[in-house]
């Protein structure tokens, strides 16, 4: 079974705070992906990463930062928060040519954060 | 561009009666759908996929390329089917375009 791990399933932050969230995938997955979900706004991207060390914007990367110094992690890094970054994040994972599992994404089970 | 409209916010239906979640979709190439599916609590996860045209938990969904739309179905809804669906259309590079979700409440 495909396990994607984000650190955090909570977290509470102050407006102007650096903030760091962590997921980590077992699957060796060579794609991996940051969302924002908001009620009535849908699974929105921010970032993906197709490969180590590489990086590519999604809809709404203003604000947010990514980081893939490994294969198995992808961090999303918010520089000064805001509370507008109130949100719940979602991290996935996929493989582009694993037969009949290609192009499936495989989802965290969120960082909901609260920017105060 | 790529764009998923799932024209419902919501959709409330009653214990054994028919379902069907709406999704259209625009993309000039050829698509790849998606259906997740969120129930309370834990995590987006597949429901199913166009390619695999299989029945899941009594769920199916079929491609129609002439009205752009790869609308979820069931027969008989049951409360478990209480849940926050999406559609999803993968194109060329592996990235997933994702509709705005329906909330589907079945009652009993």
């Amino acid at each position: 079974d495909v396990k994607v791990t984000q650190s955090s399933r909570y977290l509470v932050k102050r407006t102007g705070e650096k903030v760091f969230l962590e997921c980590v995938q077992d699957m060796d997955h060579e794609n991996m992906f940051w969302y924002r979900q908001d009620p009535g706004l849908g699974l929105r991207l921010i970032y993906f990463s197709y490969d180590v060390k590489m990086k590519e914007k999604g809809d709404i990367p203003e604000g947010y930062s990514v980081s893939r110094e490994k294969k198995e992690r992808f961090s999303l890094i918010l520089e000064s928060a805001s509370t507008n970054q109130t949100s719940m994040y979602l991290c996935a994972s996929n493989s582009p040519g694993r037969g009949i599992a290609k192009n499936i994404q495989y989802f965290g089970a969120g960082t909901r954060l609260s920017v105060l | 561009a790529q764009r998923v409209t799932q024209p419902e916010k919501l959709l409330s239906v009653f214990k054994g009666a028919p379902v069907e979640l709406k999704c259209n979709y625009s993309y000039s190439g050829s698509p790849e759908l998606f259906w997740y599916v969120q129930y309370s609590r834990q995590r987006l996860q597949l429901l199913l996929r166009h390619i695999s045209r299989e029945s899941i938990k009594g769920f199916t969904a079929d491609l129609n390329k002439g009205e752009t739309s790869f609308h979820l179905k069931k027969p008989f809804a049951q409360e478990e089917d209480s849940a926050m669906y999406y559609c999803a259309l993968g194109g060329s590079n592996y990235k997933l375009t994702f509709g705005k979700g329906t909330l589907l409440t079945v009652n009993p």
